[in-house]
């Protein structure tokens, strides 16, 4: 069974806070890391897709690092907004034939103003 | 583009009825995903397609679903029966390439309530 473990399961900060989230995932094989977001009432959106060992991607305040061989990938949020509360998802995808993207359940982050 | 549509968004039904949940993924994308999310168990992958063919099913629940994808851009998923346990939020995504890897589209769910 291929599992994803997110922690913390949800995390609440002040706004102007930075903050960080881990997804750890199984090392063999590895194909593909993705993270999404996801807000209430709507679809999660893809925020990065990673696939090389020490990947780093940033999109505004929002970046996550990668590594393959230890199976683990951080999510660092600087200066937290409210708007960035969401639920934030890890998936990863392997190489063995036939399988998908495989979520973990998430960190819910809420960020008070 | 329109998006991922899914239809439709919101579905009652009595236990022992059929179900059908449609889905039209982004227009060139190779590959359909359908997932289930629940409180218990998160986003969970059902059946993935690529090029309209069923890749792994080996997540749909028993044989009581089922899901076609008869062209590119169309495809269903059916419960029948229907049961109370069923009850969750159904999402479709669509993607391009990449293996399966490529970053996932969302539609935005239809959400069973089985009484």
């Amino acid at each position: 069974i291929l599992n994803v473990e997110q922690s913390p399961q949800s995390l609440h900060v002040q706004e102007g806070d930075s903050t960080n989230f881990t997804c750890s995932f199984p090392s063999s094989n590895f194909y593909a890391l993705h993270w999404y977001r996801w807000e209430t009432a709507k679809s999660p959106e893809a925020l990065f897709v990673m696939t090389l060992n020490g990947d780093e991607k940033k999109k505004g305040r929002i970046s996550a690092t990668l590594n393959t061989k230890e199976g683990y990938s951080y999510l660092y949020i600087k200066g937290s907004q409210p708007e960035d509360s969401a639920t934030y998802l890890c998936a990863f995808i392997n190489r063995q034939a036939g399988t998908a993207l495989i979520f973990g359940k998430g960190t819910t982050l809420s960020v008070s103003s | 583009d329109a998006g991922v549509i899914q239809s439709p968004r919101h579905e009652v039904t009595e236990m022992g009825q059929e179900v059908t949940l449609r889905c039209k993924p982004i227009s060139g994308h190779d590959y359909l995903f359908w997932y289930r999310q629940t409180m218990m168990r998160g986003l969970e992958l059902l059946i993935y397609f690529n090029n309209n063919v069923p890749i792994d099913d080996s997540g749909m629940p028993e044989d009581r679903f089922s899901a076609k994808m008869p062209n590119a851009s169309f495809s269903t998923l059916k419960i029948q029966p229907s049961e109370p346990r069923d009850s969750a939020v159904y999402f479709c995504a669509s993607s391009l390439g990449r293996g399966g890897a490529g970053e996932l589209f969302f539609g935005e769910g239809s959400r069973l309530t089985v009484l």
